[in-house]
């Protein structure tokens, strides 16, 4: 089973920064929080990943807190285009080939 | 540089048929992971290689799924005496190295249909 919830949908203007939520609370110390996004009719993308400290680069940035039990990531300016399911995953990082464990994602909806 | 590709893309295929989708990693990428997704749902696991090793299919739903990646690059699942419960869209994952800091990069996945 998934060990993150995310909202079930967001809304979000373009421009505006999308921020999208995700509680972790059982991390443990070696698990990475990873962001993918599914675009309809195409496979996941990957976004972003972390550990401990804050990530960015050019799709988004990735804020942890400090207790690791929760995430955000932004999207500085939507557009129509990230219009798609965002889905936060904890992945274990104990041994070799550990797969990814999909949620039900957000549905973020960016309009004009 | 080119990702993963998969085909075909769209695969309709009459009940207890059996079928190959084949899957192309990115080049070097020494992990290659199979993942099912059923209509409205995430990607569910199915199977993971390290080069040509089959380390994972715990996924796998029944023994008529079958996985290889006999040179360590391009791999093929076949599911044979298809049921209308393997429709899904099946999607293949590749990623440079074997650890969870190492982000896999999926391709556009096959839509298997079965009438």
């Amino acid at each position: 089973d998934a060990k993150t919830t995310q909202p079930t949908s967001m809304d979000c203007a373009e421009g505006r920064a999308a921020n999208l939520p995700c509680n972790h609370s059982t991390i443990s110390g070696n698990e990475y929080v990873y962001w993918y996004r599914q675009i309809h009719s195409q496979g996941p993308q990957y976004i972003i990943h972390g550990l401990k400290n804050n990530e960015t680069n050019e799709m988004a940035s990735l804020i942890i807190t400090e207790d690791r039990k929760s995430s955000t990531l932004i999207l500085p300016h939507a557009t129509l285009r990230d219009t798609a399911v965002y889905y936060c995953i904890v992945r274990s990082g104990n041994q070799a080939g550990t797969a990814l464990i999909f949620g039900k994602g957000t549905t973020l909806s960016v309009s004009s | 540089g080119a990702g993963v590709s998969q085909s075909p893309r769209y695969k309709v295929a009459k009940r207890g048929q059996d079928v190959a989708l084949r899957c192309d990693p990115i080049s070097g990428h020494v992990s290659l992971f199979w993942y099912q997704q059923a209509l409205g749902q995430g990607p569910e696991f199915l199977t993971y290689f390290q080069n040509e090793a089959q380390l994972d299919k715990s996924g796998l739903p029944s023994d008529r799924f079958f996985a290889e990646r006999p040179e360590g690059s391009v791999s093929t699942l076949k599911i044979q005496r298809t049921q209308q419960e393997d429709s899904a869209v099946y999607l293949c994952a590749s990623s440079f190295g074997s650890g969870s800091s190492y982000e896999q990069y999926f391709g556009p996945g096959t839509r298997l249909t079965v009438t």
